[in-house]
């Protein structure tokens, strides 16, 4: 089955600065989908960025990009210029492609702080 | 533009009732899900259908019912609601068709007394 691990439960940052949370995760597929989702204290769960795994170029939207290492199944997202509306809890999730379609696997998430 | 919506947004209930959670898509989406989120555990997949009719036990069915007569409604229903239920519940949709992200209602929180 797979997992999805985010390792750091909380991260801090100065407005401007920027800052990159973690997520790895485990799967014997080939073709699959990473995502990351930003939920803020609304609750409401919003779609930051995807990444396709045959893709070698890192998937950018704006101030948010991401560095997948397909090797070492790695995928983090880069939060540059951080802004106080950044803070919110980050999910990174995973589905594999193909016949398994609809599954999401979420990690536990990252709570981010952005300092004035 | 509603997007997807869900109701109600808060709900508080007693053990061993019925309740219902509602969603509504305007996009005509093929597929839609139901999580659920809790501290610890982050968000885990009750149910999910493909299309009207078709419907798939996900990762946390139990105590849960679902039903998709109308591709734009997939009601959610706890049969006799236990405390160990209460938590916020996500409804999502997704286009299919390749497309693999799920957008996200705005959530309910039920809590079970």
């Amino acid at each position: 089955a797979q997992t999805v691990t985010q390792s750091q439960p909380e991260m801090s940052v100065q407005e401007a600065e920027t800052v990159t949370l973690s997520c790895t995760y485990d799967t014997s597929e080939s073709d699959y989908y990473l995502f990351w989702y930003k939920q803020p204290p609304s609750r409401q769960m919003i779609l930051v960025i995807r990444q396709e795994a045959y893709k070698q170029q890192n998937a950018t939207e704006n101030r948010f990009s991401v560095n997948f290492q397909k090797a070492a199944k790695s995928f983090s997202l880069k939060i540059s210029d951080s802004q106080l509306g950044d803070a919110a809890m980050y999910f990174c999730a995973y589905h594999a492609g193909g016949t398994s379609y609809g599954k999401l696997t979420f990690g536990q998430g990252t709570i981010l702080t952005v300092h004035p | 533009d509603a997007g997807i919506t869900q109701s109600p947004r808060y709900k508080i209930t007693e053990t061993g009732r019925q309740v219902t959670l509602m969603c509504h898509q305007t996009w005509s989406h093929s597929y839609m899900f139901w999580y659920r989120q809790d501290l610890g555990h982050g968000l885990r997949l009750i149910y999910y259908s493909a299309a009207a009719d078709i419907t798939d036990k996900g990762e946390v069915p139990d105590g849960y019912v679902v039903s998709r007569s109308k591709t734009e409604n997939f009601p959610l229903t706890l049969e006799s609601a236990t405390r160990s239920q209460t938590s916020v519940y996500f409804c999502a949709s997704s286009p299919g068709q390749g497309v693999y992200e799920q957008y996200f209602g705005p959530g309910t929180r039920l809590t079970v007394t």
